[in-house]
């Protein structure tokens, strides 16, 4: 079975500029969860979709963060402007169906913002 | 804020020797889960246990969790250098928990030499 793939792995842009991030979750996963994980901290929860729509956006940056789940299966994460502060990994995770279960994680982007 | 801490921050054991890491948390929780993450890497999930469960084994790992102290633990017994990673615990929130959201400690950075 295909893993969580994302892309791109590593990402450099100068701040005020936009970035996309992309992640395929594993097929037949109806819960996507979106990551932040700054160097040196767990992960912390920015938007968590259950198919196409949204169930906790609480911790998402909405001035610059924007995520969508278009059609319940590939999500984009774009973040625009970026700020300097944004440089961490961002991991994106999905599972069967979300209620207290496993998460299975793809490799992450790693965004520098310079 | 945190609602998984992972205690302690940092360990360094010789292969072959016993690796303990705690976890604290501080609401009422539904499940609790351990995860690890190699350097550069997605999390890999390692174990789940569930609230009305105790002790937990898989292969090498045994959890155990003491709801009463709000606490878990992650041992990892004859340790190998392919054990070096960050180990995490992640919580639900309990009964405000909406949709299987995850929270993160900051993890036990885990040094195995050979």
């Amino acid at each position: 079975e295909a893993g969580v793939a994302q892309s791109p792995r590593y990402k450099i842009i100068e701040k005020r500029q936009s970035v996309a991030f992309w992640c395929n979750p594993i097929s037949g996963h109806a819960t996507l969860y979106w990551y932040q994980q700054i160097l040196g901290q767990g992960p912390k929860l920015l938007i968590q979709f259950q198919n196409n729509g949204v169930v906790d956006d609480s911790q998402l940056p909405k001035d610059r963060f924007s995520a969508e789940r278009l059609k319940g299966v590939d999500s984009t994460l774009k973040i625009q402007p970026a700020k300097l502060e944004d440089s961490a990994v961002y991991l994106c995770a999905s599972s069967f169906h979300g209620l207290q279960e496993t998460q299975y994680f793809g490799p992450g982007t790693r965004l520098l913002v310079l | 804020s945190q609602q998984g801490e992972e205690d302690p921050q940092a360990l360094s054991i010789q292969e072959g020797e016993n690796a303990t890491m705690n976890c604290s948390y501080k609401t009422s929780i539904n499940n609790l889960q351990w995860y690890r993450q190699n350097s550069g890497r997605g999390l890999v999930h390692l174990i789940l246990i569930r609230s009305n469960e105790r002790e937990k084994h898989s292969g090498r790992l045994r959890v155990t969790l003491d709801t009463s102290k709000k606490s878990s633990s992650l041992l990892i017994t004859a340790s190998r250098a392919a054990d070096t990673a960050s180990y995490f615990c992640a919580t639900d929130a309990g009964i405000y928990n909406q949709g299987g959201k995850l929270i993160f400690g900051q993890g036990t950075e885990l040094s195995v030499k050979p």
